[in-house]
């Protein structure tokens, strides 16, 4: 079965970096679009970034609200997607959710990983 | 910046039916948008509901379906159950964005 499994997490404060992985297994890793959605305490969804399957030449996309901060990867033999987070603010802090998809559809989604972003 | 506007919140009761709309800054939603829709329940993450508008994943309820509605986004329950008492979230595609909807709060009273 498909699961996503995000991890790293944690609190770190304003300025600073932190890496978020996610680990894939039950299917064909590199035959689909990522996606890196969060979800700020309280609030609603929104999309931060997507990385296109290798089939698609790695068109990656980010919201304004991250560009040049974050940078999205994957490492399709370790079946793995990442987030670094660079220059982290206040606004920042969210679950952050891996998400199977982002081309037309997405299907499956991790548990999340909480990022706090304080001093 | 596009934005994607959701009922607030929505009451319904048991056995009832309940259509959640989405709706576009830009215009009138159209099938190029690919609408999807998700729920979501306190403390756990999103499960994808709808995709490309109308189409349901295979762990999909019956009762829930896809649609477009006065140019619109639209998701219909029928027969709500209890346990459709939920936060619904829409997301549409405007080229290389995807922008959410604020949600829609479902109440099953």
């Amino acid at each position: 079965q498909v699961q996503l499994v995000e991890s790293g997490g944690g609190l770190v404060k304003p300025g600073g970096s932190l890496r978020l992985s996610c680990a894939a297994s039950g299917f064909t890793f590199s035959d689909y679009y990522m996606s890196w959605i969060r979800q700020a305490p309280g609030k609603g969804l929104e999309w931060v970034a997507y990385v296109s399957s290798p089939d698609d030449g790695d068109i990656i996309y980010y919201a304004d609200s991250v560009k040049g901060r974050f940078t999205i990867s994957r490492d399709n033999a370790k079946n793995s997607l990442y987030l670094q987070m660079n220059s982290l603010r206040g606004e920042d802090t969210a679950v952050y959710y891996c998400a199977r998809g982002g081309l037309r559809c997405v299907d499956y989604w991790g548990q999340g990983t909480l990022v706090t972003v304080s001093s | 910046q596009t934005v994607v506007t959701q009922e607030p919140a929505l009451t319904v009761s048991p056995g009832g039916t309940v259509t959640l709309t989405c709706a576009s800054s830009i215009g009138a939603v159209t099938s190029g948008y690919f609408a999807n829709w998700f729920q979501q329940k306190p403390g756990q993450a999103p499960r994808a509901l709808i995709y490309k508008t109308s189409n349901k994943h295979s762990w999909t309820p019956a009762r829930f379906s896809g649609s477009l509605l006065g140019g619109k986004a639209a998701l219909t329950l029928s027969d709500v159950q209890p346990e459709d008492e939920a936060d619904y979230y829409c997301l549409l595609y405007y080229g290389g964005t995807r922008v959410f909807g604020g949600g829609t709060k479902l109440t099953v009273l």
